[in-house]
């Protein structure tokens, strides 16, 4: 099982629509989620953490932790083109109070 | 301000070859990352310094794989000779603990092909 499973898609949504992108982890006592954006050919560009369990909003994004089914998600509201890209799911283990553990990827399209 | 820079963007080297890449991060950031990538995958932690102290090593650091951070600045990391394998991405990333957390910003990467 990996450390942070993530559905690689291609996933697709029409410009307007909720984009959710899903990641799970495996171990339970991970205390910081993050998401980053990367566009093809890019480096990773951070979007949002998350520490409690609930829902976190900072625009057109919400993230949202259930530690207890070791679930986090990444709402996208009014998904635009631009929004279209690899979004990455990064936990950080625990024990390992410095590194990150990034999940594959979910590849999302947002089409016109 | 600017963010976390490294250097080269794209290296090209033959097989065997040694390659040195450079991180300079965001200059009050004490915390060094450095990752690879290859495609489809997400980020791979390699290694981590705090200040000029190399705390933490994956075991995907191979003993070719050597990374400095000699006066806790900028770092180097140097593949001695590589492999097709070592071809990928590599990312440094940087960040500073505070209270409200530890978040990581990386830089645009460097790109190694080896032929």
């Amino acid at each position: 099982q990996k450390e942070v499973e993530q559905n690689s898609g291609p996933l697709s949504v029409p410009e307007g629509a909720i984009a959710s992108l899903n990641c799970t982890y495996s171990d339970r006592g991970s205390q910081s989620f993050f998401w980053y954006r990367q566009y093809s050919g890019k480096s990773p560009e951070l979007i949002m953490f998350i520490y409690s369990n609930g829902d976190k909003e900072d625009g057109r994004f919400t993230a949202q932790l259930n530690k207890a089914s070791q679930y986090v998600s990444l709402l996208i509201r009014d998904s635009q083109p631009s929004d279209s890209a690899t979004y990455l799911c990064a936990v950080k283990p625990t024990g390992s109070a410095r590194q990150l553990t990034f999940g594959s990827g979910t590849q999302l399209t947002v089409l016109p | 301000d600017t963010g976390v820079s490294q250097d080269p963007r794209h290296k090209i080297t033959k097989r065997g070859q040694n390659v040195t890449f450079r991180c300079d991060p965001i200059s009050e950031h004490n915390r060094l990352y450095w990752y690879r990538q290859t495609l489809g995958q997400g980020p791979e932690f390699l290694t981590y310094f705090q200040n000029e102290a190399q705390l933490e090593k994956s075991r995907l650091l191979s003993d070719r794989f050597s990374a400095e951070r000699p006066k806790g600045s900028f770092s180097t990391l140097e593949i001695q000779r590589t492999e097709q394998g070592d071809s990928a991405m590599y990312l440094c990333a940087s960040s500073f603990l505070s209270q409200s957390g530890n978040t990581i910003y990386f830089g645009e990467g460097s790109w190694l092909t080896v032929v």
